[in-house]
């Protein structure tokens, strides 16, 4: 069965640079959520989209942006990164209603 | 603060040893789910209890869901070295959002 797929796997980016993450749902989800999870830490909402609008906002710094495309796919844009952002991002899609969130294999970004 | 609390938050036990981890709220969720997540991979949907008092059983590992929806456990039975891994349980609220709880390490030596 098709699971979440998230590009790319692994970034390495200097300080002030600007990276995108990638999603692409389980076919037919309509929700799409993104995670930011810190080593040793449980995930942190980011943000999610249903149906391509936005509809929850959680601890998404400003310099960070996301959107969920025609094709349900999903996009994570950061600016100005820091070495604090240094993280595993996850995707998670959904459909809603269902109870259930599965996640992607994620993204792991090194900021340098 | 955490909406969901989980406990213990680390426990490092023998092959064989019986186990239970808690996820305790405040708050009533429709339904909660529990994840298992093993290093620099994605959290791994294990179990969804949408009803008060709803057990689940999936081999050795036993969900349940408490009364009123506040809190669940995950019991496991005779574990094994290939349990190892973090135990998330995350609880849905409305408007299709989950709350993810602190994580359990559990780490089964062989």
């Amino acid at each position: 069965a098709a699971g979440v797929i998230q590009s790319p796997r692994h970034l390495i980016k200097e300080k002030r640079e600007t990276a995108t993450l990638k999603c692409y749902p389980i076919p037919r989800h309509d929700t799409v959520y993104w995670y930011q999870q810190g080593p040793g830490q449980d995930p942190q909402f980011l943000i999610s989209f249903y149906e391509k609008m936005q509809s929850d906002k959680g601890s998404i710094p400003d310099r960070f942006s996301a959107q969920q495309f025609s094709d349900y796919h999903s996009e994570l844009n950061m600016s100005s990164l820091e070495l604090g952002d240094s993280a595993l991002y996850f995707c998670a899609s959904s459909l809603y209603r269902s109870g259930e969130l599965f996640f992607g294999e994620g993204s792991r970004l090194t900021v340098l | 603060t955490q909406l969901l609390e989980q406990s213990p938050q680390f426990l490092s036990i023998q092959e064989g040893e019986n186990l239970t981890v808690y996820c305790n709220s405040s708050s009533v969720f429709s339904s909660l789910q529990w994840y298992r997540q093993e290093p620099g991979e994605g959290p791994v949907l294990l179990v969804t209890v949408v009803t008060g008092g709803e057990v689940k059983k999936l081999k050795r590992l036993t969900f349940q869901f408490g009364d009123a929806r506040k809190d669940s456990s995950l019991h496991i039975t005779a574990a094994q070295p290939g349990d190892t891994g973090l135990y998330l349980c995350a609880g849905e609220g409305n408007f299709n959002k989950f709350y993810f709880g602190s994580g359990t390490k559990l780490n089964v030596k062989p």
